[in-house]
């Protein structure tokens, strides 16, 4: 089955703790990025790849680190949480930047307290 | 400053009518337009891509369409039943490498 999967799906952790989450996808896509959701201000972009070892910032890079070692994998790595971080986050696939269809991951709910 | 907005926020309608969804885009010169649907605890399905030279796309009882001269985009529901309640999102790509922007939903909740 196509998908895009994320691990944890939901997690719980103090300021300053790092922490990791990863996205995969099994579609061969090119193009991955990760979103943040939060009441009243909708999904913002964070990151996105556009290839292997290509990445670049989206609207709300601050605070995060993104890798593409790998095609399939696209890991959000928090160095240092912080309250303000607290929020929903998807990450979404699709064949190449253009004009196709997104697919999105469950979300993890991050929670730092 | 490139904005997405959906009116209203909520929605409430009876099991079995017909409604539409808004969505409005600042600046026209869109390269495609897409719809989401939400559940709570759930990541985005999407269920319609309009590309700019398109006027709409149909999915079963879903009808999307797309404005670009009035910048507004309309989703319509069909006979619509208790399974359609969520957030319905669209989002607007406005050249094929920038960035999607998405607007803030509408959480449609259908009554039986």
């Amino acid at each position: 089955e196509a998908q895009v999967t994320q691990n944890p799906r939901y997690l719980i952790t103090v300021t300053g703790k790092k922490l990791t989450v990863t996205c995969s996808q099994n579609m061969n896509h090119e193009y991955m990025s990760w979103y943040r959701q939060d009441p009243g201000l909708g999904l913002r972009q964070i990151y996105y790849s556009m290839n292997v070892e290509v990445t670049d910032k989206g609207d709300v890079p601050e605070g995060y680190k993104v890798s593409r070692k790998e095609k399939r994998n696209f890991p959000l790595i928090l160095e240092s949480p912080s309250p303000n971080q607290t929020s929903l986050y998807f990450c979404a696939s699709t064949p190449r930047q253009g004009s196709y269809e997104q697919y999105f991951g469950p979300g993890t709910r991050l929670t730092v307290t | 400053k490139q904005e997405v907005t959906q009116i209203p926020a909520a929605l409430s309608v009876p099991e079995g009518e017909n409604l539409v969804l808004n969505c409005s885009f600042t600046d026209s010169a869109i390269y495609n337009l897409q719809w989401f649907r939400q559940d709570p605890g759930k990541g985005l399905t999407s269920l319609l891509l309009i590309q700019s030279s398109q006027r709409e796309q149909t999915s079963g009882r879903l009808n999307a369409s797309l404005d670009k001269s009035s910048g507004r985009s309309t989703l319509y529901i069909a006979a619509s039943q208790p399974g359609d309640s969520a957030t319905y999102l669209c989002a607007v790509k406005y050249s094929s490498a920038s960035k999607i922007i998405f607007g803030s939903g509408t959480r449609l909740s259908i009554r039986p």
